[in-house]
């Protein structure tokens, strides 16, 4: 089946520091999503990317969907503590939406 | 409009015990998932629901599990008997369907622990 593989893993900076994580696959997906899932809740979306190459921002994130259609990226700026959370990247292709397996951020004040 | 709503919240079982989720999706959602949320993982597609109708339940354990979606709306998953490895977070989600992942929302979850 298809398979995302996220990194990294986990992170842990400093306040104010800008992150970068990212998502490949060997599939090609017509849509990426990233979602933030904070403790005991469902993931939240953060970003839908619907076209290759296409790069969209919301507030402070900013993410781009591959030219290749296999990969994506989410870059945060300028990180607060409430960024703290588990962040998902996901391909959507024909009805089915595959998670990769998170970065967990740390956010030290 | 109002979100996913799912219940219980919580839920503790003994092993081979029987156990119930409910899912109501986003009002006009056709199409409703449920995934398994391993800890420490990201969440596995259980199955999908187009109206009332099955898409995929290919990865659905179906020794065990069980879901279903009478007239298109609400949805339960049913595990029976529960095992250990069951213990996890189970997620519903809707969306507007016809194979576009616009819309794609996620309830709270169900956490269940299995004893």
């Amino acid at each position: 089946g298809q398979q995302l593989n996220q990194s990294p893993q986990s992170m842990f900076i400093q306040e104010g520091e800008d992150v970068s994580m990212n998502c490949t696959s060997s599939s090609i997906f017509n849509t990426w999503l990233w979602y933030k899932q904070d403790p005991g809740e469902g993931p939240v979306l953060l970003i839908a990317l619907y076209k290759a190459g296409e790069l969209t921002s919301n507030g402070r994130l900013t993410a781009q969907f591959g030219i290749t259609r296999k990969d994506s990226f989410l870059n945060i700026s300028a990180s607060i503590p409430s960024d703290v959370g588990i962040y998902f990247c996901a391909g959507h292709a024909g009805n089915m939406l595959t998670f990769g397996g998170g970065t967990r951020l740390m956010v030290k004040p | 409009e109002a979100g996913v709503a799912q219940s219980p919240r919580y839920k503790i079982i003994e092993k081979r015990q029987s156990v119930a989720f409910w899912c109501n999706p986003i009002s006009g959602h056709a199409t409703l998932y449920w995934y398994q949320q391993i800890l420490g993982q990201g969440p596995k597609l259980l199955i999908q629901f187009q109206n009332n109708g099955v898409v995929d339940d290919s990865q659905l354990p179906k020794d065990r599990f069980s879901a279903e979606r009478l007239k298109g709306v609400d949805s339960t998953l049913k595990i029976q008997p529960a095992k250990l490895e069951d213990s996890a977070v189970y997620l519903c989600a809707s969306s507007w369907g016809g194979g576009s992942s616009y819309g794609y929302t996620f309830g709270s979850g169900t956490r269940l622990t299995v004893v």
